[in-house]
């Protein structure tokens, strides 16, 4: 089955950890996203890639880190640079071309003790 | 800039009740509308879309008709089930060259009760 997958699904952290959380997808879209997810705000854009080897800050990248080495893998890392890392952080696909259709994976529930 | 406005919540609804979800958008150009829902603990899926004026996207008994002239996107369900409890959001493609990033609104989250 094509799809994203996230893992893991809970990640704890001590306070000053980074902490580097997966995606990856078969779907073979060329384009991935990096969500976060916090109650009452909605989604927010941390980082996106549309092609392999580059990618682009979104609105709240502070503190975070891409990277786009394969079409099939696009690795968060929340570094201890980030004020509030809890947070539900969602990964995304999508072909290339704006206006079409993202396709979510489960999500990684965070929290930084 | 560009935003979504959504009806905030919570909405709580008996089963077989009438839904709509109001939901605006400021953008400029004429950007594709989504609607995307979230069940418990999980991610987004998408429900349903538009991507031009007068098109009426539906799904699963949803609906949402893209309305130019109000900029607005508004979900209906004729008759809601327990099974629709969720959050569903709002969105839209920003506008701009080599922009590929989705707007959200902020969700509302919706209860339906037997």
């Amino acid at each position: 089955d094509g799809g994203i997958t996230q893992s893991p699904k809970y990640l704890f952290r001590k306070e000053g950890q980074n902490v580097t959380l997966s995606c990856e997808q078969n779907l073979n879209h060329d384009a991935m996203y990096w969500y976060r997810q916090d109650p009452g705000q909605g989604l927010r854009l941390i980082y996106y890639s549309q092609i392999v080897n580059d990618f682009q800050k979104g609105d709240i990248a502070e503190g975070y880190s891409v990277s786009r080495e394969k079409k099939e893998s696009f690795p968060l890392t929340v570094t201890s640079a980030q004020k509030n890392p809890t947070a539900f952080y969602l990964c995304a696909s999508s072909i290339a071309e704006g206006g079409n259709e993202q396709f979510f994976g489960p999500g990684t529930r965070l929290t930084v003790l | 800039g560009d935003s979504v406005t959504q009806m905030e919540g919570p909405v709580t609804l008996s089963e077989e009740a009438f839904l709509t979800i109001n939901c605006t958008y400021t953008a400029t150009g004429y950007p594709s509308l989504f609607w995307y829902v979230q069940y418990p603990g999980e991610g987004l899926q998408l429900l349903l879309k538009a991507t031009k004026a007068d098109d009426k996207g539906s799904n699963k008994g949803f609906e949402a008709t893209y309305r130019k002239e109000t900029t607005s996107f508004h979900l209906e369900k004729g008759s809601v089930q327990v099974s629709d409890s969720a959050v569903y959001f709002c969105a839209f493609w920003r506008s701009g060259a080599g922009s590929y990033q989705l707007t959200f609104g902020k969700g509302t989250k919706l209860s339906v009760i037997p």
